[in-house]
Protein backbone atom coordinates (compact mmCIF):
# COMPACT_ATOMS: atom_id res chain seq x y z
CA UNK A 1 0.00 0.00 0.00
CA UNK A 2 0.45 3.65 -0.18
CA UNK A 3 3.64 4.74 2.69
CA UNK A 4 5.63 8.00 3.45
CA UNK A 5 9.07 8.23 4.44
CA UNK A 6 10.52 10.90 6.27
CA UNK A 7 14.16 11.80 6.29
CA UNK A 8 15.99 12.62 9.12
CA UNK A 9 13.77 10.69 11.67
CA UNK A 10 15.25 13.03 14.38
CA UNK A 11 17.75 15.96 14.06
CA UNK A 12 19.49 17.91 16.85
CA UNK A 13 20.43 21.38 15.55
CA UNK A 14 21.89 24.60 17.25
CA UNK A 15 19.60 27.87 17.42
CA UNK A 16 19.87 29.99 14.56
CA UNK A 17 20.83 27.18 12.22
CA UNK A 18 18.76 26.06 9.24
CA UNK A 19 16.68 22.99 8.84
CA UNK A 20 15.93 20.32 5.65
CA UNK A 21 13.41 17.82 5.88
CA UNK A 22 11.70 15.53 3.69
CA UNK A 23 9.29 12.97 2.65
CA UNK A 24 9.37 10.71 -0.25
CA UNK A 25 7.28 7.65 -1.73
CA UNK A 26 7.28 5.26 -4.61
CA UNK A 27 3.33 6.73 -4.94
CA UNK A 28 2.43 10.43 -6.77
CA UNK A 29 0.29 12.45 -4.80
CA UNK A 30 -2.28 15.64 -5.52
CA UNK A 31 -1.68 17.05 -2.36
CA UNK A 32 1.24 17.86 0.11
CA UNK A 33 0.89 19.04 3.39
CA UNK A 34 2.93 19.86 6.46
CA UNK A 35 1.78 19.67 9.98
CA UNK A 36 3.77 20.13 13.28
CA UNK A 37 3.20 18.76 16.33
CA UNK A 38 3.91 19.80 20.03
CA UNK A 39 3.93 17.45 22.98
CA UNK A 40 0.99 16.68 24.16
CA UNK A 41 -1.18 18.41 21.11
CA UNK A 42 -2.40 17.52 18.12
CA UNK A 43 -1.02 18.64 14.58
CA UNK A 44 -1.24 21.52 13.30
CA UNK A 45 -0.91 22.54 9.87
CA UNK A 46 1.67 24.44 8.18
CA UNK A 47 1.69 24.49 4.80
CA UNK A 48 -0.29 22.83 1.79
CA UNK A 49 1.00 22.42 -1.91
CA UNK A 50 -1.73 21.50 -4.52
CA UNK A 51 0.73 21.48 -7.91
CA UNK A 52 3.45 19.94 -8.90
CA UNK A 53 6.81 22.17 -8.42
CA UNK A 54 4.52 24.62 -6.10
CA UNK A 55 7.09 26.57 -3.54
CA UNK A 56 5.21 28.10 -0.42
CA UNK A 57 6.35 29.89 2.53
CA UNK A 58 5.16 30.93 5.79
CA UNK A 59 7.06 33.27 7.94
CA UNK A 60 10.46 31.03 8.22
CA UNK A 61 8.42 28.10 6.92
CA UNK A 62 9.33 27.18 3.21
CA UNK A 63 7.80 23.93 1.96
CA UNK A 64 8.08 22.61 -2.06
CA UNK A 65 5.84 19.94 -3.75
CA UNK A 66 8.86 17.45 -5.80
CA UNK A 67 8.18 18.00 -9.53
CA UNK A 68 7.95 13.94 -9.83
CA UNK A 69 4.55 14.78 -7.31
CA UNK A 70 6.46 11.52 -5.06
CA UNK A 71 8.16 14.32 -2.55
CA UNK A 72 8.09 16.94 -0.86
CA UNK A 73 10.30 19.23 0.96
CA UNK A 74 10.00 21.30 4.26
CA UNK A 75 13.05 24.12 5.46
CA UNK A 76 13.17 26.22 7.91
CA UNK A 77 15.15 29.00 8.16
CA UNK A 78 17.20 30.33 11.61
CA UNK A 79 15.37 28.11 13.99
CA UNK A 80 14.40 29.04 17.56
CA UNK A 81 13.67 27.08 20.57
CA UNK A 82 9.78 26.90 19.62
CA UNK A 83 10.62 24.80 16.54
CA UNK A 84 10.66 21.90 18.58
CA UNK A 85 9.13 18.86 17.81
CA UNK A 86 7.85 16.45 15.47
CA UNK A 87 6.94 17.55 11.77
CA UNK A 88 5.13 15.34 9.55
CA UNK A 89 4.15 15.10 5.89
CA UNK A 90 0.83 13.67 4.45
CA UNK A 91 0.17 13.05 0.73
CA UNK A 92 -3.24 13.13 -0.67
CA UNK A 93 -4.72 11.12 -3.62
CA UNK A 94 -7.64 9.38 -3.08
CA UNK A 95 -6.85 9.49 0.53
CA UNK A 96 -4.82 11.35 2.85
CA UNK A 97 -2.13 8.91 4.52
CA UNK A 98 0.73 10.45 6.98
CA UNK A 99 4.51 9.98 7.56
CA UNK A 100 6.18 8.76 10.52
CA UNK A 101 7.44 12.79 11.35
CA UNK A 102 11.24 14.02 11.87
CA UNK A 103 11.46 14.79 15.70
CA UNK A 104 13.74 18.22 15.62
CA UNK A 105 15.08 19.47 18.49
CA UNK A 106 17.14 23.02 19.00
CA UNK A 107 19.38 23.70 21.17
CA UNK A 108 19.74 27.45 22.35
CA UNK B 1 -12.69 29.77 19.63
CA UNK B 2 -10.82 27.06 19.15
CA UNK B 3 -11.25 25.35 16.32
CA UNK B 4 -11.61 21.58 17.14
CA UNK B 5 -12.17 20.52 20.98
CA UNK B 6 -11.51 17.26 22.17
CA UNK B 7 -12.53 16.42 26.03
CA UNK B 8 -11.03 14.78 27.96
CA UNK B 9 -7.81 15.66 27.34
CA UNK B 10 -6.49 12.78 29.53
CA UNK B 11 -8.28 9.50 30.39
CA UNK B 12 -7.12 5.77 32.65
CA UNK B 13 -9.22 3.17 32.37
CA UNK B 14 -9.33 -0.14 33.64
CA UNK B 15 -9.82 -3.06 30.70
CA UNK B 16 -13.41 -3.52 32.03
CA UNK B 17 -14.66 0.30 31.67
CA UNK B 18 -16.98 1.73 29.35
CA UNK B 19 -15.59 5.75 28.41
CA UNK B 20 -16.47 7.82 25.97
CA UNK B 21 -14.33 10.32 24.00
CA UNK B 22 -15.69 13.69 22.35
CA UNK B 23 -14.85 15.76 19.73
CA UNK B 24 -16.59 19.60 18.51
CA UNK B 25 -15.48 21.50 15.69
CA UNK B 26 -16.40 24.76 15.26
CA UNK B 27 -15.61 25.20 11.48
CA UNK B 28 -18.37 24.34 9.85
CA UNK B 29 -17.04 21.23 8.44
CA UNK B 30 -18.73 18.10 7.26
CA UNK B 31 -16.27 15.83 7.27
CA UNK B 32 -14.67 14.51 10.92
CA UNK B 33 -12.04 11.66 11.61
CA UNK B 34 -10.75 9.77 14.34
CA UNK B 35 -6.77 8.83 14.52
CA UNK B 36 -5.01 6.66 16.76
CA UNK B 37 -1.40 7.62 17.63
CA UNK B 38 0.93 5.43 19.05
CA UNK B 39 4.58 6.42 20.09
CA UNK B 40 7.07 6.02 17.40
CA UNK B 41 4.28 4.69 14.37
CA UNK B 42 2.86 7.01 12.06
CA UNK B 43 -1.10 8.35 12.67
CA UNK B 44 -3.25 5.21 11.95
CA UNK B 45 -7.13 6.58 10.46
CA UNK B 46 -9.79 4.27 12.35
CA UNK B 47 -13.22 6.42 11.19
CA UNK B 48 -14.33 8.63 8.70
CA UNK B 49 -17.54 10.26 8.80
CA UNK B 50 -19.18 12.64 6.15
CA UNK B 51 -21.97 14.45 6.54
CA UNK B 52 -22.75 12.54 9.86
CA UNK B 53 -22.85 8.79 7.41
CA UNK B 54 -19.93 6.38 8.66
CA UNK B 55 -17.82 6.44 4.92
CA UNK B 56 -14.97 4.53 6.03
CA UNK B 57 -13.88 1.72 8.97
CA UNK B 58 -10.08 0.75 8.85
CA UNK B 59 -10.37 -2.63 10.56
CA UNK B 60 -11.06 -1.33 13.89
CA UNK B 61 -12.32 -3.83 16.28
CA UNK B 62 -15.54 -3.45 17.72
CA UNK B 63 -14.24 -2.61 21.02
CA UNK B 64 -13.75 0.98 19.42
CA UNK B 65 -17.49 2.88 18.84
CA UNK B 66 -18.09 5.71 16.75
CA UNK B 67 -20.76 8.15 16.91
CA UNK B 68 -21.66 11.21 15.18
CA UNK B 69 -24.87 12.84 16.04
CA UNK B 70 -24.55 15.71 13.75
CA UNK B 71 -21.81 17.45 11.94
CA UNK B 72 -20.39 18.88 14.44
CA UNK B 73 -20.09 16.18 17.21
CA UNK B 74 -18.08 13.19 16.97
CA UNK B 75 -17.87 10.59 19.95
CA UNK B 76 -16.10 7.36 20.05
CA UNK B 77 -17.52 4.97 22.52
CA UNK B 78 -14.41 2.48 24.75
CA UNK B 79 -15.66 -0.76 26.12
CA UNK B 80 -13.13 -3.61 27.17
CA UNK B 81 -10.17 -1.90 26.19
CA UNK B 82 -6.80 -3.75 26.29
CA UNK B 83 -3.59 -2.58 27.19
CA UNK B 84 -2.25 -1.82 23.25
CA UNK B 85 -5.30 0.45 23.18
CA UNK B 86 -3.10 3.16 24.96
CA UNK B 87 -2.74 5.83 23.08
CA UNK B 88 -3.24 9.67 21.58
CA UNK B 89 -6.45 9.56 20.09
CA UNK B 90 -7.15 12.26 17.83
CA UNK B 91 -10.38 14.14 16.27
CA UNK B 92 -9.68 15.82 12.82
CA UNK B 93 -11.99 17.74 10.43
CA UNK B 94 -11.83 18.83 7.22
CA UNK B 95 -14.40 20.83 4.52
CA UNK B 96 -15.57 17.89 2.97
CA UNK B 97 -14.77 14.30 2.69
CA UNK B 98 -13.09 14.92 -0.96
CA UNK B 99 -10.81 18.22 1.00
CA UNK B 100 -7.28 17.17 2.14
CA UNK B 101 -6.82 19.70 4.44
CA UNK B 102 -7.62 17.87 7.83
CA UNK B 103 -7.57 20.01 11.17
CA UNK B 104 -6.84 18.56 14.27
CA UNK B 105 -7.73 18.27 17.95
CA UNK B 106 -5.57 18.30 21.07
CA UNK B 107 -6.06 14.38 21.98
CA UNK B 108 -7.05 12.42 24.72
CA UNK B 109 -4.13 10.79 26.23
CA UNK B 110 -5.85 7.37 26.68
CA UNK B 111 -4.14 4.48 29.20
CA UNK B 112 -5.24 1.74 29.59
CA UNK B 113 -4.58 -0.52 32.90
Amino acid sequence: GQQLNQSPQSMFIQEGEDVSMNCTSSSIFNTWLWYKQDPGEGPVLLIALYKAGELTSNGRLTAQFGITRKDSFLNISASIPSDVGIYFCAGAYDKVIFGPGTSLSVIP
Amino acid sequence: ETGVTQTPRHLVMGMTNKKSLKCEQHLGHNAMYWYKQSAKKPLELMFVYSLEERVENNSVPSRFSPECPNSSHLFLHLHTLQPEDSALYLCASSPSRETDTQYFGPGTRLTVL
